[in-house]
């Protein structure tokens, strides 16, 4: 079975602009899971997707903000970016929240 | 929320040691991984072990429930194992948490 990806892999924005990062899971895995990593915080959650639904929320502004497609896929978008966003974006997915199998993530940086 | 805290934050050690890193958290979880992330960022699952002891090859974990806490054992470490090891926990139908990590290095 493929594993978690993630694009892109890399990406440079500028204050004030708006990204979009995108989660393709595990086939047949319904939950997807996202989340920011940083030096200063750690890992921190940011949203659950299962099966279309936002199921769990991080303490994230709502410039963070994502969602699930039919075929399990994810995206998120963050808008005006922060020079605080610089981190790297990692999703996982599982079957119900059970095991997590990571993606490589995306490594954002603001400028 | 829950508290997770993993210890030591820094292990350095010779090829071939052996070594424990230990999880406790703040309340009953029914979901705890470790996780290692090697020095590219990558996330590798290791063990979901909310209960019980399992081992995969030279690596092994327990986690005794009823007392909150996780072990993680490696044993006759190589440099490979070096990267930093989290372990993550949840309560049911909850977000994984985790905790701040142990950094390793392993020199030959």
């Amino acid at each position: 079975k493929a594993g978690v990806t993630q694009t892109p892999r890399y990406l440079i924005k500028t204050r004030g602009q708006q990204v979009t990062l995108s989660c393709s899971p595990i086939s047949g895995h319904r939950s997807v899971s996202w989340y920011q990593q940083t030096p200063g915080q750690g890992l921190q959650f940011l949203f659950e997707y299962f099966s279309e639904t936002q199921r769990n929320k991080g303490n994230f502004p709502g410039r963070f903000s994502g969602r699930q497609f039919s075929n399990s896929r994810s995206e998120m978008n963050v808008s005006t970016l922060e020079l605080g966003d610089s981190a790297l974006y990692l999703c996982a997915s599982s079957l119900d929240l059970d095991t997590q199998y990571f993606g490589p993530g995306t490594r954002l940086t603001v400028l | 929320g829950i508290q997770v805290e993993q210890s030591p934050p820094d292990l350095i050690l010779q090829e071939g040691a052996n070594s424990t890193l230990r999880c406790n958290f703040s309340d009953s979880v029914n979901n705890l991984q470790w996780f290692h992330q090697n020095p590219w960022g990558q996330l590798i699952n290791l063990f979901y072990i909310p209960s019980g002891t399992k081992q995969n090859g030279r690596l092994s974990a327990t986690t005794v429930a009823t007392e909150r806490y996780s072990l993680l054992y490696i044993s006759s470490s190589q440099t490979t194992d070096s990267g930093v090891y989290f372990c993550a926990v949840a309560a049911p139908t909850d977000k994984l948490i985790f905790g701040t990590g142990t950094r390793l290095q392993v020199f030959p």
